[in-house]
């Protein structure tokens, strides 16, 4: 079964400050990985998928298979990106796997 | 367009009880996918239902069960509730599960 690892529960950075989001899995195959936020009072919404390659909202996140992380980065952190994250990977038979989540506050 | 929808947003239920909680999917999505968000145990894979059939199922006892129907809605069941099955029930949907899921805003259910 893939695993996947948030290592930090909370992560406190100043507006314009960069962040990094760390996320790590385990695999058995080729993965498919996503990011999902979910901001105060909202649904759990894709922010992005590493195939896509897309950057949204200034985030990018690379998939690095030698390390198996797939951290999610951003330049310079804004207030409306506090939010909580979540790291997420597709197992067979089209399970999701989300990570435990971590809690962004951009601080101003 | 709609997003996935579900009903009700919040109950409350005695423990032994049955209960029916309700998604409908993004039009034209062919997927639904249920969840669990228990407190301090993060997001649980319960069902994916695709055309109809149940197609994988995550970690939890037989009580749990769904279907979903022709138009692609779905429920949830939860027989004999247990208070640890208080928690936050999401629904998602997908044309394409490597495109990601869309979820649902949930359905808060508390055991008491």
């Amino acid at each position: 079964a893939q695993r996947v690892t948030q290592p930090e529960k909370l992560l406190s950075v100043f507006k314009g400050a960069p962040v990094e989001l760390k996320c790590n899995y385990s695999y058995s195959g080729s993965p498919e990985l996503f990011w999902y936020v979910q901001y105060s009072r909202q649904r759990l919404q894709l922010l992005l998928r590493h195939i896509s390659r897309e950057s949204i909202k200034g985030f990018t996140a690379d998939l690095n298979k030698g390390e198996t992380s797939f951290h999610l980065k951003k330049p310079f952190a804004q207030e409306e990106d506090s939010a909580m994250y979540y790291c997420a990977v597709m197992e067979y038979g089209n399970k999701l796997v989300f990570g435990a989540g971590t809690i962004l506050r951009v601080k101003s | 367009e709609a997003g996935v929808t579900q009903s009700p947003t919040h109950l409350i239920k005695t423990r032994g009880q049955q209960v029916t909680l309700r998604c409908s999917p993004i039009s034209g999505h062919t997927s639904v996918y249920w969840y669990q968000q228990a407190l301090g145990l993060g997001l649980q894979f319960l069902l994916w239902y695709d055309e109809g059939e149940e197609r994988n199922r995550g970690n939890f006892p037989p009580r749990f069960s769904g279907r979903q129907f022709p138009n692609y809605s779905s429920e949830l069941n939860v027989n004999a509730l247990e208070l640890e099955d208080s928690a936050l029930y999401l629904c998602a949907s997908s044309l394409w599960g490597n495109y990601g899921y869309t979820f649902g805003s949930g359905t808060r259910l508390t055991v008491v």
